[in-house]
C-alpha cells in the first residue's frame, strides 16, 4: 500500500517554467524523500528531507514539508527538457527506514 | 565507483515458470532491497537484506523468496509465475539498514506470457 500520494498525477510545462508536485501522506514519518525515475529506468535520489526539517535546496531543487499537514512540495525551477521524468516522493516511519513509495508525478518538458 | 547492476535486463517467461534475477550492489553497500514496480500498484516492496539475513519483508506471497551471498550480491527467485508477476524489478543498495538514501539499478523487465 502506498504511504505517499503524489499530485498532479501529470504535469506538463514548457522548459525554463518552474514545475511543483505536492506528495501527501498519512502517517507520522521520520524522513521523506523524493526521487526521479527516468522512463522505464532505476530510480535516482534527488533529496532527503527530515521531521524536524522544513525546507531544504539543492541545485534547482526546492523542498518543503509541512508535518502539521502531512504533506511535502517539490519545486524544480527553470525546468529543462532533461527533467522530464517520472517523480516518487517516499516516506520511512519506526525504525526500518524501508521507504514507502507514491505512484509518482509523470513530468514532461517540452523544449 | 560502479552503481548498482541488474541481471539480466529483460526476460520472458511462461505462466508456471520459475525465474532468478540477480543484483550487485554498489561495493561496500551491505544492504540490498528489491522493489516490483507495475502500472497498477507502483512501487512495492518486496523484502531487504542485510549481511545474507532478510531484514525486512513486503506483503507479497511465498512464491517470492530472496538470498543473499557473503559477497552481499542478490538474488530473488519466482516461483510458479503468473501473469500478473510481470513487472519491472528494481534492486536497490544502500550502506546499511540504518541508510536513508537508496541507490538503485536499471531492473529487470519481467514479462510473463
Amino acid at each position: 500500500s502506498q504511504q505517499g500520494e503524489e499530485d498532479p498525477q501529470a504535469l506538463s510545462i514548457q522548459e525554463g517554467e518552474n514545475a511543483t508536485m505536492n506528495c501527501s501522506y498519512k502517517t507520522s514519518i521520520n524522513n521523506l524523500q523524493w526521487y526521479r525515475q527516468n522512463s522505464g529506468r532505476g530510480l535516482v535520489h534527488l533529496i532527503l528531507i527530515r521531521s524536524n526539517e522544513r525546507e531544504k535546496h539543492s541545485g534547482r531543487l526546492r523542498v518543503t514539508l509541512d508535518t502539521s499537514k502531512k504533506s511535502s512540495s517539490l519545486l524544480i525551477t527553470a525546468s529543462r527538457a532533461a527533467d522530464t521524468a517520472s517523480y516518487f516522493c517516499a516516506t520511512d516511519s519506526g525504525g526500518s527506514y524501508i521507504p514507502t513509495f507514491g505512484r509518482g508525478t509523470s513530468l514532461i518538458v517540452h523544449p | 565507483k560502479a552503481g548498482v547492476t541488474q541481471t539480466p535486463r529483460y526476460l520472458i517467461k511462461t505462466r508456471g515458470q520459475q525465474v532468478t534475477l540477480s543484483c550487485s550492489p554498489i561495493s561496500g553497500h551491505r544492504s540490498v532491497s528489491w522493489y516490483q514496480q507495475t502500472p497498477g500498484q507502483g512501487l512495492q516492496f518486496l523484502f531487504e537484506y542485510f549481511s545474507e539475513t532478510q531484514r525486512n519483508k513486503g506483503n507479497f506471497p511465498g512464491r517470492f523468496s530472496g538470498r543473499q551471498f557473503s559477497n552481499s550480491r542478490s538474488e530473488m527467485n519466482v516461483s510458479t509465475l503468473e501473469l500478473g508477476d510481470s513487472a519491472l524489478y528494481l534492486c536497490a543498495s544502500r550502506h546499511g539498514t540504518g541508510s536513508l538514501e537508496q541507490y538503485f539499478g536499471p531492473g529487470t523487465r519481467l514479462t510473463v506470457t
